[in-house]
This record gives C-alpha cells, structure tokens and sequence, in this order.
C-alpha cells in the first residue's frame, strides 16, 4: 500500500506570492493534518480535514487555507507568503478522525518551501 | 490546554549504551501519547504509542515507554545504541478527544557514536 504523498517536494517562492501544496493521503484514509515545521517553532499544527470539512485548526493566520476533496486529496494554500512561512510542510493521514479512539497518524515526507 | 515538554534538546551516547529520551506532559483529558522519530529530510514515523491499558509500551527498533500518570511522564528507551537510531525524536500528546491533532514537543536530536 502506497504512503502518504506530498507534491512537491521542494518549493523556492519569493515574498507575496502564493503557493498551493498537495497530499494524496493514504487510499482509504479519510482524514488529512497539516503541519507546519520549523527550527524555532517546531512542529505546530494548521489543520485537520475530513469528509471534505476542516474540523480543527490550528492557530495560523487566514493566510494560510486548506481544502479537501471528495477522494480525500488534500491542498493547503498560503497567500501572501511571507519569509517566515519557510518551513517544512507535512501532512499525515489517517483512517477517520477522534470519536474517542485515536487512528494512527501517517505521515508524508514533507514539502520543503523557502520563501526569498 | 495539553503541552509536551521534552527535557534536552540534544543527547548524545556511545553505541551500546542506554538511550533514554525524556518527556513530560500536560493534558486536561485522558492523554494519548507518542514517540515519532524523523531522520534527515524525511516525514515522521511513529515509533510507539500510548492509549489506554498496559503502560509500558513497546514499539518498533527496540524502543520502549512507560507512561506514568503520577510523573506526568513518557520516557522513551532504549537498552542498547545503535549508530543507525541517530535521528531526531518528538513527543507528543493528542491535542483533544474530538480530532486527531497532535501537539508535540521541541524535539531531542540524538547523536550515537562509535
């Protein structure tokens, strides 16, 4: 069974442009996590997806959205990029979400984005 | 609020030493625990958990945890080093019951040395 997928793996953006990153989580898996990583911050979470509705969300300014679609591909935007947003992005998937037991999380080997 | 408080940042140990990463918890609801390990420019893999039930957890690479309620705690161990376990180690508690959100500590790099 294929992993976790990001695209693309590596990203160099300029300060105010936008970028869309993509994940195709695992066949099955329903729910989709963003997160974001950095030396100083570390790993914080943006937000969570499923059945097409984001369900948490993390503490991140409104640049930052995401999306879900009905195959469970997910897609987070930021706009106006600013040179803080150079990060690691990671996504994980798993089956459903919460409801009192915890799904295991799998997660992508990331989208690298550098932001000039 | 639940937070992750991993006990230095850096650990460095011979092979065939013991490894021991330490982390502490905060949660107001029942915590479900974690160990991820990342190596260079790759994701996440989780190395064990946490949930309900026998608090001595076993995981993959030899790794295991106990969870202590009394200490707040969820030390990660190891008997012995290997040099290939050089990598970066988080910790992380479920941030609440409804989602699967994680919310993870700063992160232990560990060094292994011949």
């Amino acid at each position: 069974k294929a992993g976790v997928t990001q695209t693309p793996r590596y990203l160099i953006k300029t300060r105010g442009q936008q970028v869309t990153l993509s994940c195709s989580p695992i066949s099955g898996h329903r729910s989709v996590s963003w997160y974001q990583q950095t030396p100083g911050q570390g790993l914080q979470f943006l937000f969570e997806y499923f059945s097409e509705t984001q369900r948490n969300k993390g503490n991140f300014p409104g640049r930052f959205s995401g999306r879900q679609f009905s195959n469970s591909r997910s897609e987070m935007n930021v706009s106006t990029l600013e040179l803080g947003d150079s990060a690691l992005y990671l996504c994980a998937s798993s089956l459903v979400m919460g409801g009192g037991s915890y799904n295991e999380q799998f997660f992508g080997p990331g989208t690298r984005l550098t932001v000039l | 609020a639940q937070s992750v408080t991993q006990l230095g940042s850096h650990v460095s140990v011979s092979e065939g030493a013991l490894v021991l990463l330490r982390c502490n918890y905060s949660s107001s609801v029942p915590p479900y625990l974690f160990w991820y390990v990342q190596y260079p420019n790759q994701g996440l893999q989780l190395l064990l958990k946490y949930t309900t039930g026998a608090t001595l957890v076993k995981g993959i690479n030899g790794f295991e945890a106990e969870f202590k309620k009394s200490e707040t705690s969820f030390h990660l161990t190891k008997p012995s080093a290997h040099m290939s376990d050089a990598a970066e180690y988080f910790c992380a508690v479920r941030g609440n019951q409804a989602g699967t959100a994680l919310i993870f500590g700063k992160g232990t790099t560990l060094s292994v040395s011949s």
